[in-house]
């Protein structure tokens, strides 16, 4: 079956500008999770969605938002863009409600702020 | 509070073994993952552990110990393709069921 698929793989935005990311997941799945990754750093936590409800979110300012569609795709959405939100962003998408089974990361978009 | 704590970076020799440790404390852990890496791809499942001992999988075993909030990942007859970071997450029921990542541990393989 088809993987997660996340748009566009690459992008460059300017400093102010927004940006929407998208992520399509393993068709049957209901869960997507966000995450943000930058060099050497760990994956940190945006929000996930699971059937079109927000049920968790982490620790970033009101300028990152997303959004969940009832055929569980997902997009994430950054206002007003920083030097400092460069990075990759990665979406994983999970079948359950209680992460207890694997997540399948997609291979992520990679925005670039000048 | 949640906190996970991995080692940041470790060398082993192609064909040796290697283990890499994981500790947590979270208030309603209910499982723990392990993920590998490559640079510039994206994280890909390799264990999940819920109950304590060892589980093992080819060349990979992962090890849990809720008592004491500790994990660890042995890989065995190490390889070239093994170099990549390695993260640990936790799920805690607490937090809604969400995953707490560690900040990974990068893996060098000499020859």
């Amino acid at each position: 079956k088809a993987g997660v698929t996340q748009t566009p793989r690459y992008l460059i935005k300017t400093r102010g500008q927004q940006v929407t990311l998208s992520c399509s997941p393993i068709s049957g799945h209901r869960s997507v999770s966000w995450y943000q990754q930058t060099p050497g750093q760990g994956l940190q936590f945006l929000f996930e969605y699971f059937s079109e409800t927000q049920r968790n979110k982490g620790n970033f300012p009101g300028r990152f938002s997303g959004r969940q569609f009832s055929n569980s795709r997902s997009e994430m959405n950054v206002s007003t863009l920083e030097l400092g939100d460069s990075a990759l962003y990665l979406c994983a998408s999970g079948q359950g409600e209680e992460n207890i089974g694997e997540l399948f990361f997609g291979e992520g978009s990679r925005l670039t702020v000048l | 509070g949640q906190n996970i704590d991995q080692p940041t970076e470790m060398t082993a020799t192609e064909g040796a073994i290697v283990q890499i440790n994981c500790t947590y404390q979270t208030s309603g852990f209910n499982g723990l993952f392990w993920y590998q890496q490559h640079a510039g791809e994206a994280p890909t499942f390799l264990s999940y552990n819920v109950l304590d001992g060892l589980e093992e999988k080819g060349r990979f075993s992962s090890f849990l110990s809720r008592s004491k909030g500790y994990s660890y990942l042995l890989l065995k007859e190490l390889q070239m393709k093994d170099s990549a970071s390695y993260l640990c997450a936790v799920v805690d029921m607490d937090s809604n069921y969400q995953l707490i990542w560690g900040a990974g541990t990068k893996l060098i393989i000499k020859p």
